[in-house]
């Protein structure tokens, strides 16, 4: 039980279609986050929301939009991706700033191939 | 600028002889430093973290960790090794002065044979 779910686990698309992730935790935290993690490569941060804010964007291409419309959920919207970003997404969860000492809590991710 | 570095790709052991993988780091501050084990499918799940005070910190499922300010270094360890501990694991490291970036490590996958 890890208080954060990624769904759809899997997902298969085709490079003009357009999805959307889901993340949703219950721990009451005010920060999400969505990385994304490729095979023999460190954890990629995208995006990071605090109190529903969007404070850090690590030059992610637009295809792929975040919304978080509010603590407990956070959605990433998928749109006319390349093969290069079949990945496995991550959604984590944390306090906010004034806790950087405390751990992300993350889900199991979402499985992404881009045909 | 914050990095961790995980020098092994992968680290094989025996069942109950003690592990250790391997993290370095570079930050500007104070560093906050954690451990995270991901299993096949899974997410990855948090194990142990130093903060302040004791160098040795002690986590779940039997592990530790070492803090070494001046090799900067947070080496993970076991006493002795299960096969239900084969799995990837990730060092981490946040500024203590704030902020929400945490910078990973490129993962360590251990291996325990029975």
């Amino acid at each position: 039980e890890t208080g954060v779910t990624q769904t759809p686990r899997h997902l298969v698309m085709g490079m003009t279609n357009k999805k959307s992730l889901k993340c949703e935790q219950h721990l009451g935290h005010n920060a999400m986050y969505w990385y994304k993690q490729s095979a023999k490569k460190p954890l990629e941060l995208m995006f990071v929301y605090s109190l529903e804010e969007r404070v850090e964007n690590n030059s992610v291409p637009s295809r792929f939009s975040p919304e978080c419309p509010n603590s407990s959920h956070l959605f990433l919207h998928l749109h006319t991706l390349q093969p290069e970003d079949s990945a496995l997404y991550l959604c984590a969860s944390s306090q906010d700033r004034t806790y950087s000492n405390q751990p992300q809590h993350f889900g199991d991710g979402t499985r992404l191939s881009i045909l | 600028a914050q990095s961790v570095a995980q020098p092994e790709d992968q680290v094989n052991v025996a069942e109950g002889n003690p592990l250790t993988v391997k993290c370095t780091y570079s930050v500007s501050g104070n560093p906050y430093l954690f451990w995270y084990v991901q299993y096949p499918n899974r997410g990855l799940q948090f194990l142990l973290k130093y903060i302040t005070g004791d160098n040795l910190v002690k986590g779940s499922y039997g592990f530790e960790a070492e803090f070494n300010k001046s090799q900067t270094s947070f080496h993970l360890k076991k006493p002795s090794a299960l096969v239900s501990d084969s799995a990837l694991y990730f060092c981490a490291v946040r500024d203590s002065t704030g902020g929400f970036k945490t910078i990973f490590g490129a993962g360590t996958r251990l291996f325990v044979k029975a």
